[in-house]
């Protein structure tokens, strides 16, 4: 069964860090982009972060550039997010999900973890 | 950058309804155009792709249409499973690659 995981997520003050994973099972994870999504309490989904099969590429939304970073480990079939200099309005439910694209098609995220839930707040 | 602006916000209807749902883009676009599902606590689910590309296990009561900036998701006959939070999202490559995220359609019970 294809399966992604994410864990990490916790209580944090405003301005810490927190690093979150997710593993993946199932699929070569190294052939697929992966993606961060996010979720504010009560909020829609909002993409956080793309990286691309051998993390050449990577891509944020204006919100987070320059505080979080993610990467992946392709032989421990991992993707993280580096998240810095935290606020209040990260506070939200992270999912990682995988994309299903190549050079001339996307055909959506396809996989999709359970989140993980990131509260900031002092 | 493209903005997705999903009509309605939310809607009540009853089991056996054809529900409807736009979602229109700011500009012109790929049909690189998704469809996603979601419960209450639960992850997104991919319903469509490419616009109009049943996922595989979908149900057939689920249909995606539309090009350019109008896009509709239809459940035929709307089942009590179907009740639900809908997302439609787009990839643009052009100038340079972004993901975007309708606001959401909440279908409730009526």
């Amino acid at each position: 069964e294809e399966q992604l995981v994410e864990s990490g997520g916790g209580l944090v003050q405003p301005g810490g860090s927190l690093r979150l994973s997710c593993a993946a099972s199932g699929f070569t994870f190294g052939t697929y982009s992966m993606n961060w999504v996010r979720q504010a309490p009560g909020k829609g989904l909002e993409w956080v972060a793309n990286i691309k099969e051998d993390g050449s590429e990577r891509k944020y939304v204006d919100s987070v550039k320059g505080r979080f970073t993610c990467s992946r480990d392709n032989a421990k079939n991992s993707l993280y997010l580096q998240m810095n200099s935290l606020r209040a309005d990260d506070t939200a439910v992270y999912y990682c999900a995988r994309e299903r694209a190549g050079d001339i098609y996307y055909y959506g995220m396809d996989v999709w973890g359970p989140g993980t839930t990131v509260f900031v707040s002092s | 950058a493209i903005q997705l602006t999903q009509s309605p916000s939310s809607l009540s209807a009853s089991v056996g309804d054809r529900v409807t749902i736009t979602c229109r883009a700011s500009q012109g676009m790929s049909s690189a155009l998704d469809w996603y599902q979601q419960k209450p606590g639960k992850a997104p689910k991919l319903l469509i792709y490419d616009a109009s590309s049943l996922e595989t296990g979908v149900p057939s009561r689920f249909s995606g249409s539309g090009s350019g900036t109008d896009f509709t998701l239809t459940i035929s006959s709307l089942q009590p499973e179907d009740f639900a939070t809908y997302y439609c999202q787009q990839f643009n490559s052009y100038p340079h690659p972004t993901w975007t995220f309708g606001q959401g359609t909440k279908v409730e019970i009526k």
